[in-house]
């Protein structure tokens, strides 16, 4: 069946520093991928998405390459701010199931 | 255009209780799906529908767990006969085709005492 295996947490940077998320999946067919945070006490939001090999999906200074040799899709940003403070969830949907499977999520606290 | 409304917020029930926890998809939108968080955990899916039609189930515990989502008004999921295991954070997200990019609305937090 379909997985996604995210980067254990917590992670704690100070602001500007730069951050990697790993994300490695396991998926029949050619998966959609996806990058999704969720703020406290909030749902949900998608922060980037990318639908094929080579693939870069980017938003908010975050980017995300969809690697098909390496089935990866780690989430990057050059410069983290206090804003970014959130948990961040590695998704991916494929084949015939619409649903989206998820990682466990990975909790980002950015200090001053 | 509104995005994805849900109601309650919070729910408390006690064990054995009936929860009933509803989903206004966005404007336009005609698929539902209804996903679990556990504590410390990522979104289980549970269940997918259309207007009138349960499309795939297969997340969803065989028993005191159903889902609906009808012609007029907010899609519906249903726990009966709750228990402590049942506490959880439940998302429903909508888009407005099949295999489409999914939005999320803030969730239910349900508490069962």
């Amino acid at each position: 069946g379909n997985s996604v295996t995210q980067m254990e947490g917590p992670v704690t940077l100070s602001e500007e520093a730069f951050l990697t998320i790993n994300c490695t999946y396991t998926a029949t067919g050619y998966p959609s991928l996806f990058w999704y945070v969720q703020y406290p006490g909030e749902g949900l939001q998608l922060l980037l998405k990318a639908t094929k090999a080579d693939d870069k999906g980017s938003n908010k200074g975050f980017e995300a390459t969809y690697r098909k040799e390496t089935t990866s899709f780690h989430l990057e940003k050059g410069s983290v701010q206090v804003s970014d403070s959130a948990v961040y969830f590695c998704a991916l949907s494929a084949g015939s199931a619409r649903q989206l499977t998820f990682g466990s999520g990975t909790q980002l606290t950015v200090l001053p | 255009n509104a995005g994805v409304m849900q109601n309650p917020r919070h729910l408390v029930r006690r064990r054995g209780q009936e929860a009933r926890l509803r989903c206004s998809p966005m404007k336009g939108h005609s698929h539902v799906y209804w996903y679990r968080q556990l504590p410390e955990e990522g979104l289980k899916f549970m269940v997918y529908l259309q207007k009138e039609n349960i499309i795939d189930e297969s997340g969803m515990p065989k028993e005191r767990f159903s889902a609906e989502f009808p012609k007029e008004g907010p899609s519906i999921l249903r726990i009966q006969q709750v228990v402590r295991g049942d506490s959880a954070a439940y998302f429903c997200a909508s888009s407005p085709r099949d295999n489409y990019e999914q939005y999320f609305g803030p969730g239910t937090r349900l508490t069962v005492t």
